[in-house]
């Protein structure tokens, strides 16, 4: 079966331009997370969405960021008016249970605001 | 607020000596902890994890270390290999939650 997929794997984009990334979750997996990951940190957490319920945005920097799940599958998440240091890998997981078990990461989009 | 403190940064072991990565915490309603590898433009992937009832875990050449009283764990990596060269992450999860805090990663190169 897929893993985790995300797209585009690379996005270059132009201070204050808005970007769209893409999740999408292994199938059947009720649990999606987005992370950030900046150079030389770890990954910091930014939404959770779990089946049909309200998500967690506790992790959301700023009111520029913003994430929608679909029929409760792909994830899109949308940064608006980029600066540079929104520059960082965001990372998408997923896990097959509420909050619980292994989380599966995508390989990342990896974004660079100029 | 760096929730897991993760050391050292970066580690360099002669193929087959033993890799140890060690992490610590102050929230003591974690009580799930993994490590995850991540290779160069992949993403991380579950290696080994563990829940604070046992003060050990292995599997194959990686073992989880776990001290309550102390709030740390370490991860050792046996007979390292160049092929386990790689970011390591260590993190931690509360009870009954869902968002992962990591630290902010060790990397390490195994020469041949």
């Amino acid at each position: 079966g897929a893993g985790v997929s995300q797209s585009p794997s690379n996005k270059v984009t132009e201070k204050g331009k808005d970007v769209e990334l893409r999740c999408d979750p292994i199938s059947g997996h009720t649990a999606l997370y987005w992370y950030r990951q900046s150079l030389g940190q770890g990954l910091e957490f930014l939404i959770y969405f779990q089946g049909n319920s309200a998500p967690d945005k506790s992790g959301l920097p700023s009111d520029r960021f913003s994430a929608e799940r679909t029929g409760g599958s792909v994830s899109t998440l949308t940064i608006q008016r980029t600066q540079q240091e929104d520059s960082a890998v965001y990372l998408c997981a997923s896990s097959p249970g509420q909050g619980l078990g292994t989380q599966y990461f995508g390989p990342g989009t990896r974004l660079l605001v100029l | 607020q760096q929730q897991v403190k993760q050391s050292p940064q970066s580690l360099i072991v002669q193929k087959g000596g033993i890799s140890i990565i060690n992490c610590a915490y102050e929230n003591t309603a974690f009580d799930y902890f993994p490590w995850y590898q991540q290779f160069p433009g992949k993403g991380p992937a579950l290696l080994i994890a563990i829940r604070p009832d046992v003060s050990e875990k292995k599997e194959g050449r990686f073992t989880i270390s776990f001290n309550k009283s102390a709030k740390q764990f370490s991860l050792h990596i046996m007979d390292s290999q160049p092929g386990d060269s790689a970011t390591y992450f260590c993190a931690a999860r509360r009870e009954a939650g869902y968002a992962l805090n990591f630290g902010k990663g060790t990397s390490l190169l195994v020469t041949p």
